[in-house]
C-alpha cells in the first residue's frame, strides 16, 4: 500500500515571503497527484493535479504554482504569500489502476 | 455553484444507534462517489465508495446508498461508536484524471 508524506507539518510565514511545500509518495508508481486546500470551516478545494512528471493542471487562478520534478514528488510553491493563502494543504495520490484518492497528513500554513 | 452539497453541518447521534449522513449533487457527469472521514489537523481517511452502476455498497459497519434519479447519496454507520466522531466529507468524480469535488462536510458527534 502507498504512503504519502508531507512536510513541513506546520508553517508560519510572513506576508510576501516565498513558500515551498513538498509531497512524496511511496509504494506506487506513476500516480496521479493532487494538491487541495481546506480553508477554515470549508470543504476541500482542488488547486492542482498532475498525471505525470512535468505535467501540471491548475483548477483555479491563484497566487500558487505546482511542479512535479519526479514521478512521486509534488511541490506547491509561491513567490509571495498573501494572507488569503492561509489554510490546510493536502496532497493526494491516486494510484494508476484505481479511482480512489488517498491523502497525506497535511500542512497547516498560517500567513501573518 | 456548489456541485456537492452536505446540508447538515453537524449531526448528533447516540452511541449504538444508526448515523445517517446525506449528500446531494447536481452534476450529472459524476459517476463515482466517495466518503472520507477527517479528524482535526489530519488528512482525510478514505471510508467507502460507490460507482454509479450500483445503488449500494457495504463495508462492515459502513453502507453507502446511491439514488441516481434523485442525485442523492447517504452514508449509514451502524452501530455508531465514539471513535466515529469526526467530520465526514462526501466527494464525487466525473472520471478521468480530474480531482474530486467535495462537499463542505458534516461534523458527526457520537454521544455516550
Amino acid at each position: 500500500s502507498q504512503t504519502i508524506h508531507q512536510w513541513p507539518a506546520t508553517l508560519v510565514q510572513p506576508v510576501g515571503s516565498p513558500l515551498s511545500l513538498e509531497c512524496t509518495v511511496e509504494g506506487t508508481s506513476n500516480p496521479n497527484l493532487y494538491w487541495y486546500r481546506q480553508a477554515a470551516g470549508r470543504g476541500l478545494q482542488l488547486l492542482f493535479y498532475s498525471v505525470g512528471i512535468g505535467q501540471i493542471s491548475s483548477e483555479v487562478p491563484q497566487n500558487l504554482s505546482a511542479s512535479r520534478p519526479q514521478d512521486r514528488q509534488f511541490i506547491l510553491s509561491s513567490k509571495k504569500l498573501l494572507l488569503s493563502d492561509s489554510g490546510f494543504y493536502l496532497c493526494a495520490s491516486r494510484p494508476g489502476a484505481m479511482d480512489t484518492q488517498y491523502f497525506g497528513p497535511g500542512t497547516r500554513l498560517t500567513v501573518l | 455553484d456548489q456541485q456537492v452539497k452536505q446540508n447538515s453541518p453537524s449531526l448528533s447521534v447516540q452511541e449504538g444507534r444508526i448515523s445517517i449522513l446525506n449528500c446531494d449533487y447536481t452534476n450529472s457527469m459524476f459517476d463515482y462517489f466517495l466518503w472520507y472521514k477527517k479528524y482535526p489537523a489530519e488528512g482525510p481517511t478514505f471510508l467507502i465508495s460507490i460507482s454509479s452502476i450500483k445503488d449500494k455498497n457495504e463495508d462492515g459497519r459502513f453502507t453507502v446508498f446511491l439514488n441516481k434519479s434523485a442525485k442523492h447519496l447517504s452514508l449509514h454507520i451502524v452501530p455508531s461508536q465514539p471513535g466515529d466522531s469526526a467530520v465526514y466529507f462526501c466527494a464525487a468524480s466525473a472520471g478521468g484524471a480530474d480531482g474530486l469535488t467535495f462537499g463542505k462536510g458534516t461534523h458527526l458527534i457520537i454521544q455516550p
